[in-house]
């Protein structure tokens, strides 16, 4: 069984549209994250949300929106694709928001999108 | 190659040898911190943690150093093997409470058989 699972792992697109990409975990975590990876490998955190609650919101654009209808999902809704929002982007849990030991945070496998 | 055009710091590390791997961390209040190693077509994988009240810890093949007069924190992988082929990050929670994990920019380790 896949802990975090990501959908689409591939997405291509045109500019102008809106598109989502959805997270799921098994895992019985509390705390959820969206990060996004450039193409220099930059890992940046977007969002954290925790028992469905958003907690950190990194400057992202409003045309990014998160949704957590349950703490086990995390989806992402794009509006208006940019080329710039051309990236990998990893969901991730914790078992709780705070950081201690052991409070690992596990990555999905990523979801690629392209917008052309 | 996977390299070409990244520009991430590259150690390339014969079979059998000892790595080193550096990262310069930003926060001073940074209170814990993670290695992870990323393989291709993959999400990040936990490899070990170490908290502020620290300066060493160590697990399977691989220690954690932490320095936080100058804020550097080392990872050492014991007797390399192809397998830990992969780009190893390290990240710092300079949230506090909010955990707020900060990745830096990640360094492509290559090992040749």
């Amino acid at each position: 069984d896949t802990a975090v699972s990501q959908t689409p792992k591939y997405l291509v697109t045109q500019m102008g549209n809106d598109k989502s990409i959805k997270c799921e975990q098994n895992l019985g975590h509390d705390t959820m994250y969206w990060y996004k990876q450039d193409s220099k490998k930059f890992l940046k955190i977007m969002f954290s949300y925790n028992n469905k609650e958003l907690i950190i919101n990194e400057t992202v654009p409003n045309r990014f929106s998160p949704k957590s209808p349950d703490k086990a999902h995390l989806n992402l809704h794009i509006n208006s694709l940019e080329l710039g929002d051309s990236a990998v982007y990893f969901c991730a849990s914790s078992p709780r928001g705070v950081a201690g030991s052991g409070n690992t945070r596990y990555f999905g496998e990523g979801s690629w999108l392209t917008v052309v | 190659g996977e390299s070409v055009g990244l520009h991430l710091p590259t150690l390339s590390v014969q079979e059998g040898d000892n790595s080193i791997i550096n990262c310069a961390y930003s926060n001073s209040a940074s209170d814990y911190f993670i290695w992870y190693k990323q393989e291709s077509g993959k999400g990040p994988q936990f490899i070990i943690d170490i908290r502020s009240n620290m300066d060493k810890r160590q697990g399977q093949r691989v220690t954690v150093l932490l320095n936080k007069t100058v804020k550097h924190l080392s990872l050492q992988i014991a007797a390399t093997q192809p397998g830990d082929s992969a780009v190893y990050f390290c990240a710092e929670n300079s949230g506090g409470s909010n955990y707020k994990l900060t990745f830096g920019k990640g360094t492509l380790l290559t090992v040749n058989p």
